[in-house]
């Protein structure tokens, strides 16, 4: 199974500060990878596709970028709304999907 | 507009059953694969089973591989998740998620406590 290590765990930024969070991956997952945010109390969404792919609605400040098994998820000129839980994702081939152990989002 | 709509979870006593549904709507439901992904309380997120559109390929982590069974109704517009065999570690918020590209659409999560 292809295993996905996320940094890192807890992450406190001030507002508009840009903010990296990492997802290291097992093995060559060739960009079949995806980005979600969590906020307290709600079901996960999509924010990132295929490593670098935004999906629909999600705010440009948000960009994912990578390969191989290196990817990234960026957050420029943070918001307070995007105080939250990111999740990383693998898609790669055929299941079992696994996800990484998320990055907690805090304001300073 | 998109709806999946988890139903059925529970208090339930280990070693019992329990069988999950998640209502869809909003989409042609036959033509997408869907999942069972869980997140226990306060922890990540953690897939479970997929199964796909004409339920020809089925999947489960090995964590639930043997207890619990993936399935569709595709004239109902509804998933299920059969779960036998219930431990403390299977408690958690169970989401169901239609796949593309990722998890595109997730419900709103049914919450199993498996507990004496």
């Amino acid at each position: 199974d292809i295993q996905m290590t996320q940094s890192p765990a807890s992450l406190s930024a001030s507002l508009g500060e840009t903010v990296t969070i990492e997802c290291l991956a097992s093995e060559d997952i060739y960009s079949n990878l995806a980005w979600y945010q969590q906020k307290p109390g709600k079901s996960p969404q999509l924010l990132i596709y295929y490593a670098n792919s935004l999906n629909d609605g999600v705010p440009s400040r948000f960009s994912g970028s990578g390969s191989g098994t290196q990817y990234s998820l960026k957050i420029n000129s943070l918001q307070s709304e995007d105080v939250s839980i990111y999740f990383c994702q693998q898609n790669y081939d055929s299941p079992p999907w696994t996800f990484g152990g998320g990055t907690k989002l805090e304001l300073k | 507009e998109v709806q999946l709509v988890e139903s059925g979870g529970g208090l339930v006593q280990p070693g019992r059953s329990l069988k999950l549904s998640c209502l869809a709507s909003g989409f042609t439901f036959s033509n997408y694969g869907m999942n069972w992904i869980r997140q226990a309380p306060g922890k990540g997120l953690e897939w479970v089973a997929s199964i796909s559109s004409s339920s020809s390929y089925i999947y489960y982590a090995d964590t639930v591989k043997g207890r619990f069974t993936i399935s569709r109704d595709n004239a109902k517009n509804t998933l299920y998740l059969q779960m036998t065999s219930l431990r403390s570690e299977d408690t958690a918020l169970y989401y169901c998620a239609r796949q593309s590209l990722g998890f595109a659409y997730w419900g709103q999560g049914t919450l199993v406590t498996v507990s004496s």
